[in-house]
C-alpha cells in the first residue's frame, strides 16, 4: 500500500510571505502529525489532528496551523515566515495516533530567504 | 517536559555489532521506538517496544529496555555499510499525546 505522500518536496519562500505543505496519510489513518526538523532543535512536535480535530499541540507560535480534511489528508499553513522557519517538516501517519506506529513521509524541505 | 538524550556519533567497522543509546525522563512513556533516517530522506520506523517488556528481536535488531534506569538500546547484529544513517529514540507519552525525539546518533559504518 502507498506511504505517506508530502508534497510539495523542496519549496523556497521569501520572509514575509505564507506556505501550505500537504500530507497524505497512509490509507485508513486518521491521525496526522507534524513535526518539523532543524539541525539546532532536533525534532519538535508541532500538532496532532485525528478525524478532522486538532488533538494535540506542541510549543509553536499561532503563525503556525493546520487542518485535516474528511479524507484525513492534512495541511500545514505557516503565516508571516521567519528565516529561522528554514527546515525539514515531516508528517507521521497512524492508525489512531495513540500508542500505535507512526509512519513518516519524506518531508518538506522549507527555505525561507 | 519528557527529555530523550542519545550520544551523537558512533563508528564501527563492518561486521561488528552497533550499540546505540538512548535515556529517558518520563516514567509513564508507554511506546518507545527507533527510527532511521538516511540524507535527505524522512524517517522509517524500525522497530519499537511496548513499556511492559524488556526485550524485543527483529532480524538483526535487538531493543532493550531498562524501564528503572530509563535506559532504552537499540544493537544491530554484523552492521553494514548500508547501516549508515542517523538514528532517533522517540518516546511516546500518553498524557501528552505525542511523541519526543533524542537529537539522533550518527552511526558511520567503515569497511
Amino acid at each position: 500500500k502507498a506511504g505517506v505522500t508530502q508534497t510539495p518536496r523542496y519549496l523556497i519562500k521569501t520572509r514575509g510571505q505564507q506556505v501550505t505543505l500537504s500530507c497524505s496519510p497512509i490509507s485508513g489513518h486518521r491521525s496526522v502529525s507534524w513535526y518539523q526538523q532543524t539541525p539546532g532543535q532536533g525534532l519538535q512536535f508541532l500538532f496532532e489532528y485525528f478525524s478532522e480535530t486538532q488533538r494535540n499541540k506542541g510549543n509553536f507560535p499561532g503563525r503556525f496551523s493546520g487542518r485535516q480534511f474528511s479524507n484525513s489528508r492534512s495541511e500545514m499553513n505557516v503565516s508571516t515566515l521567519e528565516l529561522g522557519d528554514s527546515a525539514l517538516y515531516l508528517c507521521a501517519s497512524s492508525l489512531t495516533g495513540t500508542n500505535t506506529e507512526a509512519f513518516f513521509g519524506q518531508g518538506t524541505r522549507l527555505t525561507v530567504v | 517536559g519528557e527529555d530523550v538524550e542519545q550520544s551523537l556519533f558512533l563508528s564501527v567497522r563492518e561486521g561488528d555489532s552497533s550499540v546505540i543509546n538512548c535515556t529517558y525522563t518520563d516514567s509513564s512513556s508507554t511506546y518507545l521506538y527507533w527510527y532511521k533516517q538516511e540524507p535527505g530522506a524522512g524517517l522509517q520506523l524500525l522497530t519499537y517496544i511496548f513499556s511492559n517488556m524488556d526485550m524485543k528481536q527483529d532480524q538483526r535488531l535487538t531493543v532493550l529496555l531498562n524501564k528503572k534506569d530509563k535506559h532504552l538500546s537499540l544493537r544491530i547484529a554484523d552492521t553494514q555499510t548500508g547501516d549508515s544513517a542517523i538514528y532517533f529514540c522517540a518516546v511516546y507519552n500518553t498524557n501528552a499525546g505525542k511523541s519526543t525525539f533524542g537529537d539522533g546518533t550518527t552511526l558511520t559504518v567503515k569497511p
